[in-house]
């Protein structure tokens, strides 16, 4: 099936740790995203990628880095920088930047 | 005054009313328009596209009011399942920095009880 996958589900880190959060895809687009949720709040964008070794910042790029070494792959790192890393992570893709994004399931980050 | 507004609710209807949801915008350069819907602890799930002559999808109807920069998602003879989160997305298409990027209002909890 074609989809965006994300992983781990749940990941819970100790502070001044950095973790990676996995995306891939395989529905042959070119743009890839990272937002963040949080409790109650809209989506807010970390990081987009518009094509393979080429991404942008987004609104609240501080304390992330992410790659894009192939299609498929958008891999998040989440740095002992972030200072409140608590929230929801989903991943997004879209055949180019015009088109509509699709959502992976989402990874639940959680600081203890 | 934030690009995207939306009423958070929650609207409560029984089932079988109709119930409408606006999104006002800001910056009148947006050039796309999205409706989600994000169900409890999932991921946001295109629900459609707005376009400029407004669309309809079953029971689904967006329309776009460019001079009053708003977008509206009407729903007729709600569902249960129709209970969600309502998240509209807009998207600058020039170019320029915030060019492709997608930005969303905070969601409208919607709520159908029998």
């Amino acid at each position: 099936d074609g989809g965006i996958t994300q992983s781990p589900k749940y990941l819970f880190r100790k502070e001044g740790q950095n973790v990676t959060l996995s995306c891939e895809q395989n529905l042959n687009h070119d743009a890839m995203y990272w937002y963040r949720q949080d409790p109650g709040q809209g989506l807010r964008l970390i990081y987009y990628s518009q094509i393979v070794n080429d991404f942008q910042k987004g609104d609240i790029a501080e304390g992330y880095s992410v790659s894009r070494e192939k299609k498929e792959s958008f891999p998040l790192t989440v740095t002992s920088a972030q200072k409140n890393p608590t929230a929801f992570y989903l991943c997004a893709s879209s055949g180019t930047l015009y088109n509509e994004q699709f959502f992976g399931p989402g990874t639940r980050l959680t600081v203890l | 005054r934030k690009e995207v507004e939306q009423d958070p609710g929650p609207f409560n209807v029984p089932e079988g009313a109709t119930v409408a949801f606006n999104c006002t915008y800001s910056n009148s350069a947006s050039q796309s328009f999205f409706w989600y819907r994000q169900d409890c602890r999932k991921e946001p799930k295109l629900l459609m596209s707005v376009y400029s002559s407004g669309n309809e999808d079953g029971r689904f109807t967006a329309q776009l009011n460019r001079a009053s920069q708003y977008i509206s998602l009407l729903i007729r003879d709600s569902k249960l399942s129709d209970s969600a989160t309502y998240l509209c997305g807009l998207k600058y298409d020039a170019g320029g920095t915030s060019y492709g990027k997608l930005t969303f209002g905070q969601g409208t909890i919607l709520t159908v009880h029998p």
